[in-house]
């Protein structure tokens, strides 16, 4: 069966520009998050949806961050415009329902110089 | 927010040892979870709790959902190299979940 997908995988990029994270959650999925990996603040919630509506922002570090769920089968996070401190690898990842187990994508490595 | 504090932050073990990691928590949880992440990749579910007092083992894993429902423990038994990695622990309460920092396992042969 086929994960939680996330692309891309790698992201380099210059300050100012606008990155965009995709995730395709587990087929049956419900819940999907997302997260923020860095060595200082170790595993953070950005935000996640219930049935393609967001449901809890508050981890969204500022403004210049966005998330989107059109359908039940893709999620976008937006960074706009990019800073090197948002620098971190970003985690998707879905769950059958709340309260159920989430099961993490690979992540999107993304590098801001 | 909830914080959950995880011990020990690394252990250095020889292959065969057994290993023990913990998790406490400030506030209660519903669900306590063990998470096993490998480099470059994301973490995968090794173990779910869900009714404190619960031991639940996978393989040479074993978990347990502390009563007072502020702790968990995890448990390798005769560890092989392919034990290396961080592990995660996570309490959550329906769709929040907080992770602990993470024990760096390292198996040396």
């Amino acid at each position: 069966d086929a994960g939680v997908i996330q692309s891309p995988r790698h992201e380099v990029t210059e300050m100012g520009q606008e990155v965009t994270l995709r995730c395709k959650p587990i087929s049956g999925h419900n819940s999907l998050f997302w997260y923020r990996q860095t060595m200082m603040r170790g595993l953070e919630l950005l935000i996640y949806f219930n049935n393609n509506v967001p449901i809890d922002d508050s981890g969204m570090p500022e403004d210049r961050f966005s998330a989107k769920m059109p359908n039940a089968s893709f999620s976008t996070l937006k960074i706009q415009p990019s800073e090197p401190r948002d620098s971190a690898v970003y985690f998707c990842a879905s769950s059958l329902a709340g309260g159920q187990p989430q099961h993490f994508g690979d992540g999107t490595r993304l590098s801001i110089l | 927010g909830q914080q959950l504090n995880q011990s020990p932050q690394s252990m250095f073990i020889q292959e065969g040892e057994d290993v023990s990691m913990n998790c406490t928590s400030s506030s209660i949880f519903n669900t306590w979870l063990w998470y096993k992440q490998d480099p470059g990749e994301g973490p995968v579910l090794l173990i779910a709790l869900y009714k404190a007092g619960e031991l639940t083992s996978n393989g040479r894993l074993t978990a347990q959902f502390g009563i007072t429902r502020k702790d968990s423990f995890l448990n390798i038994s005769a560890s092989i190299p392919s034990d290396v990695g961080i592990y995660f622990c996570a309490g959550s309460n329906n769709n929040d979940m907080r992770f602990g920092a993470g024990t760096r396992l390292t198996v040396k042969p």
